[in-house]
């Protein structure tokens, strides 16, 4: 089955302590995305990736760090969480820049 | 940079009426309209999607319109029922390019049996 997996879907941590969000996709996509969703705000792009140790800053990247080792996976970095970073994290995939792009489950966090 | 509003935050339906859902973007370069639902709890899925070479795309009881002069774009829902009830995001690209998605804040829409 086609599928964006993101682990863990639930995460409650502290302020400071690094945390991981993995993303991984099995359907070959080149492009890859993290977004963070809040209320009244809708859906803000935090980066992108086009292919393998391809990325690029989104809209709302400081505090975070994303790496493109492999093609399916695209892990979320946030090496000193703060409160301000609670939020709702979705990440996308699609096959290139020009297709439509197709959302995991969902990473809720909250920082302490 | 580019931006996108969305209007209403908010909107209540009886069954069976018309729901619209209205989107301005800043960047005039923008030429792909996707509509994203989000039921509760769940992730956005991409329900219908337009590019500014056309106008208006229909998907049966979903529209998507198209003023590329304005800079507005609109979606549609008619005969709504309560399994439409979801929040809706509009999104603006420059496709072709690098797919950056610039969201709008989304519209909750509530159907009523």
């Amino acid at each position: 089955e086609a599928q964006v997996t993101q682990n863990p879907r639930y995460l409650i941590t502290v302020t400071g302590k690094k945390l991981t969000v993995t993303c991984s996709q099995n359907m070959n996509h080149e492009y890859m995305s993290w977004y963070r969703q809040d209320p009244g705000l809708g859906l803000r792009q935090i980066y992108y990736s086009m292919n393998v140790e391809v990325t690029d800053k989104g809209d709302v990247p400081e505090g975070y760090k994303v790496s493109r080792k492999e093609k399916r996976n695209f892990p979320l970095i946030l090496e000193s969480p703060s409160p301000n970073q609670t939020s709702l994290y979705f990440c996308a995939s699609s096959l290139s820049a020009k297709n439509i792009q197709y959302f995991g489950a969902g990473t809720r966090l909250s920082v302490l | 940079g580019e931006n996108v509003e969305q209007h209403p935050s908010t909107l209540s339906v009886q069954e069976g009426d018309s729901a619209v859902i209205k989107c301005t973007y800043s960047d005039s370069a923008s030429n792909y309209f996707p509509w994203y639902k989000q039921e509760l709890g769940k992730r956005p899925q991409l329900i219908i999607d337009i590019r500014s070479n056309v106008g208006e795309k229909k998907d049966q009881r979903i529209a998507v319109t198209l003023n590329k002069t304005a800079k507005h774009f609109s979606l549609h829902i008619t005969e709504t029922q309560p399994e439409d009830s979801a929040v809706y995001f509009c999104a603006a690209s420059i496709y072709g390019g690098y797919n950056k998605l610039i969201f709008g804040a989304g519209t909750r829409l509530a159907v009523h049996p």
